[in-house]
């Protein structure tokens, strides 16, 4: 699995677009992107995944460049309550383990 | 939430003890990874079942072992029990085709004293 290298803090402010960076220059042909979140040590919790294309849903948008070595998390309109750590991970598909790396702390002030 | 569970929420052991952490899983989804959690880092991915069979296990030692059952629900062993087995355990869920989104329980929070 693609090793990924996050900033270790952001912070961003109320109402204001969170852009979160993930690196992953080693991606394979086959492995997915995969962003999760974790909030005071309860589980994490799923964001949004893609292989290539840019995919949105109701909590965040990904983007992925074209060479798909890197892409950026967009919380739209960030909240308090999106204060956590979030993982950029990178992960064959079937049977694939999870590799969590520090992620990064982003801080949300109003 | 994700219709995953997990029990007991806290566990205090003492060391050279056994203990038995409980996964359930979310409905239609047959296979369960744990992790482990230590204070300060990520997750990391201990072993994953499917179909009843161990499938993939990350670097710990034998002492950790588990179950998963016809209900896809699964268990998680440690024995002999060390201080450093303190940690945050966390079980996801997942069902076995071309996405596989792991989902993830509240996690089990045990210290080893």
């Amino acid at each position: 699995d693609a090793k990924t290298t996050q900033p270790t803090s952001m912070d961003c402010a109320e109402g204001r677009a969170a852009n979160l960076p993930c690196n992953h220059s080693t991606i394979s042909g086959n492995e997915y992107v995969y962003w999760y979140r974790q909030i005071h040590s309860q589980g994490p919790q799923y964001i949004i995944h893609g292989l290539k294309n840019n995919e949105t849903n109701e909590m965040a948008s990904l983007i992925i460049t074209e060479d798909r070595k890197s892409s950026t998390l967009i919380l739209p309109h960030a909240t308090l309550r999106d204060t956590a750590v979030y993982y950029c991970i990178v992960r064959v598909v079937v049977g694939g383990k999870l590799i969590f790396g520090q992620g990064t702390e982003l801080s949300v002030k109003p | 939430e994700t219709g995953v569970t997990q029990s007991p929420t806290h566990l205090i052991k003492t060391r050279g003890q056994q203990v038995t952490l409980r996964c359930s899983s979310q409905s239609g989804h047959n296979t369960v990874s744990w992790y482990q959690q230590a204070l300060g880092q990520g997750p990391q991915f201990i072993f994953q079942y499917y179909r009843e069979e161990e499938n993939g296990r990350g670097n710990f030692p034998p002492r950790f072992s588990g179950l998963q059952f016809p209900n896809y629900s699964s268990e998680l062993n440690v024995n002999a029990l060390e201080l450093d087995d303190s940690a945050l355990y966390l079980c996801a869920s997942s069902r076995r085709d071309s996405q596989e989104t792991q989902y993830f329980g509240p996690g089990t929070r045990l210290l080893v004293l």
